[in-house]
């Protein structure tokens, strides 16, 4: 059974690096596509990026020039960054990962979350 | 991007009633959506995957159907713990894009 595992800084200041670790338990590190994904307080489900088992990344446009998602597959961890950050990026941000194969899998093992707080 | 809109925003229902919610894609996503459930201060849970997969663990109660740009869940008898809000998840191409949300309460 897959568990992840993640923890990062929850107050920042507006211009700071949000950085989020993620680590994976169980499973083949290497046979998944790892993923965050962000919730604000009280609204919807937003996609930010992913990356494959060969560091290959896909990004939210909105947040393309800003983030950045890579793996660390020694450990088994994956970790996300987000520059300059704003109070619009004050959100519960999730780790996933979804299994790859022959069918396209959503992310089906998630993260407990961190409420990240952006205030001056 | 591709867009995808819920509907409705909201419901209230009983327990035991047939519950739907649907998904519109802005553009054709062929079987490539999923269904997601979110209870208060939780991570999101899988439902469905490519379209009308139950995931392993998911009573029967729950499923999908539809395809291209019209997607519906279908809860075929409200249980207690099914009051949460639902997302939609489409995974045909980048970026992935979630809907808005279908919060289901208690009538």
């Amino acid at each position: 059974q897959v568990q992840l595992q993640q923890w990062g800084a929850g107050l920042l200041k507006p211009s700071e690096t949000l950085s989020l670790t993620c680590a994976v338990y169980g499973g083949s590190f290497n046979a998944y596509y790892w993923s965050w994904i962000r919730q604000p307080p009280g609204k919807g489900l937003e996609w930010i990026g992913e990356v494959n088992h060969r560091g290959s990344t896909n990004y939210t446009p909105s947040l393309k020039s800003r983030v950045a998602i890579s793996l660390d597959s020694s450990k088994n961890q994956f970790s996300l960054k987000l520059t300059s950050v704003t109070a619009a990026d004050t959100a519960v941000y999730y780790c996933a990962g979804a299994p790859f194969g022959a069918v396209i899998m959503p992310p089906d093992y998630w993260g407990q979350g961190v409420l990240v707080t952006v205030s001056s | 991007a591709i867009q995808l809109t819920q509907s409705p925003s909201s419901l209230s229902a009983a327990v035991g009633d047939r519950v739907s919610i649907t998904c519109r894609a802005s553009q054709d996503i062929r079987h490539d959506l999923a269904w997601y459930q979110q209870r208060p201060g939780k991570a999101p849970k899988l439902l469905i995957y490519s379209e009308s997969n139950l995931q392993t663990g998911v009573p029967s109660r729950f499923s999908g159907s539809g395809s291209g740009t019209d997607f519906t869940l279908t809860i075929s008898s409200l249980q207690p713990e099914d009051f949460a809000t639902y997302y939609c998840l489409q995974d045909y191409n980048f970026p992935r894009t979630f809907g808005q949300g279908t919060k289901v309460e208690i009538k």
